[in-house]
């Protein structure tokens, strides 16, 4: 499989602020994805990260809130801005990797907003 | 769209008993279905997967079997243990290789 790491881990952000979340892989990557993990609920898929160009948002997600840049193809980020508590949550990347017919995902941040 | 239903839980089995852990889905086309397992404190790990019809995924004892005619996929093991307390994600894949997961279902086996 892979090594996927995520920075920060955990954080805790006040309202209004903006934090940058980084994914990190190290094997040769086809498909790279952003989900959110809301308290005690499921898995949400936020974005399939596109290498080089916009990512592709899912219904409810939108660009302004949440950019997300992946400038080659082991390495992404996500923003959350303009942060409310309601942003609260685990955000983890997960990567389709060449020759694997399946997705491994990366540990989460979890994001805390007062 | 695509939708992925999970029995709601907790679901609390002594050691040793048997464990079924329904999922269906409602999904155009002929996904790819998977299940994933989040033991405490740590990430998502791919436990289990089929990707056609009457095809049984199998790992660390558990079980499940893709049933286009029922839509379902449900997750079976024998006889858990406590080591087996986490929660359970069924998953779908359309072909878009981007996932739909269930509510998920937290497993507690007592001793």
């Amino acid at each position: 499989s892979a090594v996927i790491s995520q920075k920060p881990s955990r954080d805790i952000c006040q309202r209004g602020t903006s934090l940058t979340i980084q994914c990190q892989v190290d094997s040769q990557v086809t498909m790279m994805f952003w989900y959110r993990q809301q308290p005690g609920q499921s898995l949400t898929l936020i974005a399939t990260a596109n290498q080089g160009s916009e990512a592709t948002y899912e219904s409810g997600f939108v660009i302004d809130k949440f950019p997300i840049s992946r400038p080659n193809l082991t390495f992404s980020t996500l923003t959350v801005s303009n942060m409310s508590p309601e942003d609260s949550s685990i955000y983890l990347c997960s990567v389709e990797l060449a020759g694997y017919n399946e997705q491994f995902f990366g540990p989460g941040t979890r994001l805390t907003v007062l | 769209g695509d939708s992925v239903t999970q029995m709601e839980g907790p679901v609390t089995l002594s050691e040793e008993a048997f464990l079924t852990i329904n999922c269906t889905y409602t999904a155009t086309g002929y996904p790819s279905l998977f299940w994933y397992v989040q033991y405490p404190g740590e990430g998502l790990q791919l436990l289990l997967k089929a990707t056609k019809a009457d095809d049984k995924g199998s790992n660390k004892g558990f079980e499940a079997t893709y049933r286009k005619e029922t839509t379902s996929f449900h997750l079976e093991k024998g006889s858990v243990q406590v080591s087996d307390s986490a929660v359970y994600f069924c998953a779908l894949d359309t072909g878009r290789r981007a996932l739909t997961f269930g509510s998920g279902t937290r497993l507690q086996v007592q001793p």
